[in-house]
C-alpha cells in the first residue's frame, strides 16, 4: 500500500534553534499534506494544511512564522520549528491525500516526529 | 460548526468479546468521509475503517464494522472477538469539506483488553 514517511522520528534541539520535519509520500503524489501535532494522551490537532506550489494554509491560534510549512513538490512537505522553545515540545506527524479513487484509503500518515526541546 | 464527539474517554473489554466505541459528528455538508484510526503507544495512526455518507450499507474491515447512523449522526466502532493487541488509542474522524481537504479527529478513546 501507499507509504508516507515521516523523518526525523525523534529529535532533541536547544531551546532558540530551528528544526525541521520532512514528510515524503514514497509511491504516489500527494498534492495535499496535513500537519498535525499531539500532546499525550490528547487528539490530533491540524495544525497546516499545506498544498503543492501554493502557501499553507493554517488553523486559527498556529504561528505560521513559528511552524514554516513547504510543500516544494508533489512528494515532500516540511515543517520548519522556528525558535525552538520547550513548550513546543509534542509529536508532530503528517499525512498525505493520495490520488482520488479509494476513498477509505486516501489518508496516509507518516510514522510521527518526536520533538523535544531542552 | 462541525465537530466529532468520542464521549467514552477509556473503555476495557474482555478478551474475545465485542465492545462498542462511540462516536457522534455535527456537519452540515451533504458529503463527508468517516475514519476509524487506530494509535498504540508508538504513536503511528493505523487505518481501520471507512464510512462515505452517500455509503448505503455499513463498512466492514475483518473485525472491525462501522454501525452508521446518519440521521443520528453517529458512527460507532464496533471491534469483535477483542483481542489483547487491540489495546490502544482509538480516534474518530471525519473529512470535510467539498475538496475533502480537512481531517478533524475526536478526543479519542483509550482502550483496554483484559485477559
Amino acid at each position: 500500500g501507499a507509504v508516507v514517511s515521516q523523518h526525523p522520528s525523534r529529535v532533541i534541539c536547544k531551546s532558540g534553534t530551528s528544526v525541521k520535519i520532512e514528510c515524503r509520500s514514497l509511491d504516489f503524489q500527494a498534492t495535499t499534506m496535513f500537519w498535525y501535532r499531539q500532546f499525550p494522551k490528547q487528539s490530533l490537532m491540524l495544525m497546516a494544511t499545506s498544498n503543492e506550489g501554493s502557501k499553507a494554509t493554517y488553523e486559527q491560534g498556529v504561528e505560521k512564522d513559528k511552524f514554516l510549512i513547504n510543500h516544494a513538490s508533489l512528494t515532500l512537505s516540511t515543517l520548519t520549528v522556528t525558535s525552538a522553545h520547550p513548550e513546543d515540545s509534542s509529536f508532530y506527524i503528517c499525512s498525505a491525500k493520495g490520488p482520488i479513487g479509494l476513498p477509505g484509503n486516501t489518508i496516509y500518515f507518516g510514522e510521527g516526529s518526536w520533538l523535544t526541546v531542552v | 460548526a462541525q465537530k466529532i464527539t468520542q464521549t467514552q474517554p477509556g473503555m476495557f473489554v474482555q478478551e474475545k468479546e465485542a465492545v462498542t466505541l462511540d462516536c457522534t459528528y455535527d456537519t452540515s455538508d451533504p458529503s463527508y468521509g468517516l475514519f476509524w484510526y487506530k494509535q498504540p503507544s508508538s504513536g503511528e495512526m493505523i487505518f481501520l475503517i471507512y464510512q462515505g455518507s452517500y455509503d448505503q450499507q455499513n463498512a466492514t474491515e475483518g473485525r472491525y464494522s462501522l454501525n452508521f447512523q446518519k440521521a443520528r449522526k453517529s458512527a460507532n466502532l464496533v471491534i469483535s472477538a477483542s483481542q489483547l493487541g487491540d489495546s490502544a488509542m482509538y480516534f474518530c474522524a471525519i473529512l470535510l469539506g467539498p475538496d475533502g481537504n480537512k481531517l478533524v479527529f475526536g478526543a479519542g478513546t483509550i482502550l483496554r483488553v483484559k485477559s
